[in-house]
């Protein structure tokens, strides 16, 4: 079956400092790989997707590139904010019409980043 | 457009009672999934809903359920409830086999 697998958390940084959160997947066909943010106390927020190998979905000014050749798709920032403190995860989906597009999410990594 | 709403936000139940919860699609995307989030399994499938028929389910017991109407809109329900339910679940819709957008979730409590 699939599986996602995340870095394990929680991450602290301070402010400006570059963010990387691993991520791996496994997965019998071809799927569409994203990331999702949550906020204290509200629902999960898309953040960038990725739908074939080598693309690079972006936004916000964090990054992610899907890697069939590792299996990867880690998450990266530059440059992080205090407001980009929060749980984010990892999760994929497989492109099945029949079968619908029931998303397999990873353990979450909390994100701390201190002023 | 409106996002995903889902009601009621908080839920506070007793063991053995049963529960519904609600959610709204956003307007256009007629499938709905619905997930659990617990601190110790994370977040976990429980089954989706494409004009009204479930195409695809998790692997839970019978005692939740759910059904989807005309109009989109999705209920999710939970039977005899266990204190491991307590939970927050989040409904989300998409375009047929698509990004999937969340909503704000219900939190359940079960004392």
């Amino acid at each position: 079956g699939n599986s996602v697998t995340q870095m394990e958390g929680p991450v602290t940084l301070s402010e400006e400092a570059f963010l990387t959160i691993n991520c791996t997947y496994t997965a019998t066909g071809y799927p569409s790989l994203f990331w999702y943010v949550q906020y204290p106390g509200e629902g999960l927020q898309l953040l960038l997707k990725a739908t074939k190998a080598d693309d690079k979905g972006s936004n916000k000014g964090f990054e992610a590139t899907y890697r069939k050749e590792t299996t990867s798709f880690h998450l990266e920032k530059g440059s992080v904010q205090v407001s980009d403190s929060a749980v984010y995860f990892c999760a994929l989906s497989d492109r099945d019409e029949t079968s619908g597009s029931r998303l397999t999410f990873g353990e979450g990594t909390q994100l701390t980043v201190n002023p | 457009k409106a996002g995903v709403t889902q009601t009621p936000r908080y839920l506070i139940k007793t063991r053995g009672q049963q529960v519904t919860l609600s959610c709204s699609p956003i307007s256009g995307h007629r499938s709905v999934s619905w997930y659990q989030q617990t601190p110790g399994q994370g977040l976990q499938f429980l089954f989706e809903y494409f004009s009204e028929t479930q195409r695809n389910k998790g692997n839970f017991p019978g005692r939740f359920s759910g059904r989807q109407f005309s109009n989109s809109r999705s209920e999710m329900n939970v039977s005899t409830l266990e204190l491991g339910d307590s939970a927050l679940y989040l409904c989300a819709s998409s375009p047929p086999s698509s990004t999937q957008y969340f909503g704000p979730g219900t939190r359940l409590t079960v004392l």
